[in-house]
């Protein structure tokens, strides 16, 4: 089985800010990485998929790169509406997500 | 519009077998590269990939689960079903739904709302 771990599991940050969240692939995921965001009591969204790939309707401050076992979602300047929890998705071998991380406000 | 939408019982006994229905509109599973899959999330837990069924009938499962997960869908009533036997209290979770458009790649565009399971005596 493939794991992922997501780096930080939890992170404050201020309106405005440039966020990073990392995920790491126990072995090679190629570009089979997809980023999702979700939100209290809510469904996840699909953000990123194929690592690089913006998801229709999703603003273009969000963007994954990466390949192999690195992946980075960014947030350029973090949104109030963005506060959520993040999870990568590999999609390699079957299906297995993060453990998530959590943004909230500072 | 595309929609799905989860049903099914809100508590379980353990040992019993659990039957979810996901009804869904604005898409057809007969379209190449079209699935619903199945994920679910234990309360304050992450998100758990369980089983899909495919456009060419291809059924897929988590190999943890396998043993207990079955998938089939009613094409008249665009509806897909899953079903776990044995259900224990770690199967409390809530279970969705979700449309993958992505040819196999198992990416998930559109969920549904979800539903709350608890397994409890």
């Amino acid at each position: 089985d493939i794991q992922m771990t997501q780096s930080p599991s939890s992170l404050s940050a201020s309106v405005g800010d440039r966020v990073t969240i990392t995920c790491r692939a126990s072995q090679s995921v190629s570009s089979y990485l997809n980023w999702y965001q979700q939100k209290p009591g809510k469904a996840p969204h699909l953000l990123i998929y194929d690592a690089t790939n913006l998801q229709r309707g999703v603003p273009s401050r969000f963007s994954g790169s990466g390949f192999g076992t690195d992946f980075t979602l960014t947030i350029s300047s973090l949104q109030p509406e963005d506060f959520a929890t993040y999870y990568c998705q590999q999609t390699y071998t079957l299906v297995t997500f993060g453990p998530g991380t959590k943004v909230d406000i500072k | 519009q595309i929609t799905l939408k989860e049903s099914g019982p809100i508590v379980v006994k353990p040992s019993q077998t659990l039957t979810l229905t996901c009804t869904f509109s604005g898409f057809s599973l007969t379209t190449t590269g079209v699935g619903v899959g199945w994920i679910r999330q234990p309360p304050g837990k992450a998100l758990e990939w369980l089983a899909g069924y495919y456009w060419d009938d291809d059924r897929r499962y988590s190999p943890t689960l396998k043993s207990r997960l079955t998938v089939t869908k009613d094409t008249s009533r665009n509806q897909v079903v899953l079903t776990m036997t044995n259900v224990g209290p770690a199967d409390t979770a809530t279970y969705y739904c979700a449309r993958d458009e992505s040819l196999g790649k198992y990416w998930f565009d559109r969920w549904g709302q979800g539903t709350l399971v608890t397994v409890s005596s």
